[in-house]
């Protein structure tokens, strides 16, 4: 699986948008791209994921360049229950058969401030 | 419905003892993972389960360890002679049949060892 670069820590002000960048430069036709972030003490919790098209769902949007080579993941209107690690993770489909393990990095901890 | 549990949340082990971690997955999901994650650090893969196959094991970091799930629902990890360096939160992950189905995640088990 392609290895991913992110900042390891972010501020975002509460009711602001959160941009959070990720790079996946050497990244394969056959990968996807994928959010998860993990709240203090819990488990990780997936929030989106895309091949090349940008992607939107009720918890963000996705956006991934044309060369798919890097992303951003947008919390529109940050709230302080999104303070967490965010990590970005490059995950191979195999197709319907078999499923496949998350290669997560350090992620990026984003801190929302009143 | 009831999400991913892991039992016990906390577990403290004397140096050498052997300790058992329980997973139940969402029901119904054919696959089933265990992550381990080390203070500050995203998790890392362990092994990944289709129903009762072990298909892959890979990341197991010595013959201590050993996972199980007998009639593809609840799994057990078990670490033998615990050590110090075993000290992390153990993950649990569910997800349908598939790979680009997302994983649930459990809330973990924190091993300690002393």
């Amino acid at each position: 699986d392609a290895k991913t670069t992110q900042p390891p820590s972010m501020d975002c002000a509460e009711g602001r948008a959160a941009n959070l960048p990720c790079n996946h430069s050497t990244i394969s036709g056959n990968e996807y791209v994928y959010w998860y972030r993990q709240i203090h003490s819990q488990g990780p919790q997936y929030i989106i994921h895309g091949l090349k098209n940008n992607e939107t769902n009720e918890m963000a949007s996705l956006i991934i360049t044309e060369d798919r080579k890097s992303s951003t993941l947008i919390l529109p209107h940050a709230t302080l229950r999104d303070t967490a690690v965010y990590y970005c993770i490059v995950r191979v489909a195999f197709g319907t058969g078999t499923a496949s393990k998350l290669t997560f990095g350090t992620g990026t901890r984003l801190q929302v401030t009143l | 419905g009831a999400g991913v549990s892991q039992s016990p949340r906390y577990k403290v082990a004397k140096r050498g003892q052997d300790v058992a971690l329980r997973c139940d997955p969402i029901s119904g999901h054919v696959s089933l993972f265990w992550y381990q994650q080390a203070l500050g650090q995203g998790p890392e893969f362990l092994t990944y389960f289709q129903n009762e196959a072990q298909l892959d094991k890979s990341g197991l970091p010595s013959d201590r360890f050993f996972a199980e799930r007998p009639e593809g629902s609840v799994s057990t990890l078990k670490i033998q002679r615990t050590q110090q360096e075993d000290s992390a939160v153990y993950l649990c992950a569910s997800s349908p049949s598939g790979s680009l189905y997302e994983q649930y995640f459990g809330p973990g088990t924190r091993l300690t060892v002393t």
